[in-house]
């Protein structure tokens, strides 16, 4: 069971704009900074999102996160068959002494 | 470019401490910029964190593996290390060690390519 919940699936055609949503608690999402991860088959998770909605050096425009209270959103717009992967969110947890913890993980296919 | 690369046995049994290494290269295990963790993740299954280290050698741990779990560090080596007690077969997984930038509040932006770890007799 993940402390941050995510659909576990998701799908859009090519060139469509889909969100995957995030949803938290005030102990993570609702005070601390939401990241977002993609991880394609076989692949180690690469950094896509931080700080909310601030893209790495290298990660296209294309790909936007957003939060709003205990919630946060990633947004895919121009889907491209590239994008078919495993998608999580993740925050720091400020209860008990502090964890990074992450969702479950949506997947993500393109049609 | 920063590189990570993790190592140790990919077979544990039951009972025993499971024992990773991550080497990295092409930047300074001693920056005070960053944190240096481990990450794992079960067959199918979702990431889950374990734990970081700063190169002084301060901690923090998930807190549902805290018992079980140390983290060091060799700063001559540019290596950090992991070591997990008693292990299971719930302990099986694919193990990340990553780049941990909670200090820039910018998240874990390099990881290594994982190593799988089964833990069977």
């Amino acid at each position: 069971q993940s402390v941050l919940t995510q659909p576990p699936s998701a799908s859009g055609t090519p060139g469509q704009r889909v969100t995957i949503s995030c949803s938290g608690s005030s102990s993570n999402i609702g005070s601390n900074y939401v990241y977002w991860y993609q991880q394609l088959p076989g692949t180690a998770p690469k950094l896509l999102i931080y700080s909310n909605n601030q893209r790495p050096s290298g990660v296209p425009d294309r790909f936007s996160g957003s939060k709003s209270g205990t919630s946060a959103s990633l947004a895919i717009s121009g889907l491209r068959s590239e994008d078919e992967a495993d998608y999580y969110c993740a925050a720091w947890d400020d209860s008990l002494s502090g964890s990074w913890v992450f969702g479950g993980g949506t997947k993500l296919t393109v049609l | 470019q920063l590189q990570l690369q993790e190592s140790g046995p990919g077979l544990v049994k039951p009972s025993e401490t499971l024992s990773l290494t991550c080497t990295v290269s092409g930047g300074s295990i001693s920056s005070s910029s960053y944190y240096w963790g481990w990450i794992r993740q079960p067959p199918g299954k979702g990431l889950e964190w374990i734990g970081s280290i700063y190169y002084s050698g301060s901690t923090y741990y998930n807190p549902s593996l805290k018992s079980r779990v140390t983290i060091s560090v060799d700063t001559s080596k540019n290596q950090f290390s992991l070591k997990l007690s008693s292990v299971t077969a719930a302990d099986t997984a694919v193990y990340y060690c990553a780049r941990d930038r909670s200090i820039a509040a910018a998240g874990h932006d390099y990881w290594g390519q994982g190593t799988l770890v089964t833990v069977s007799s």
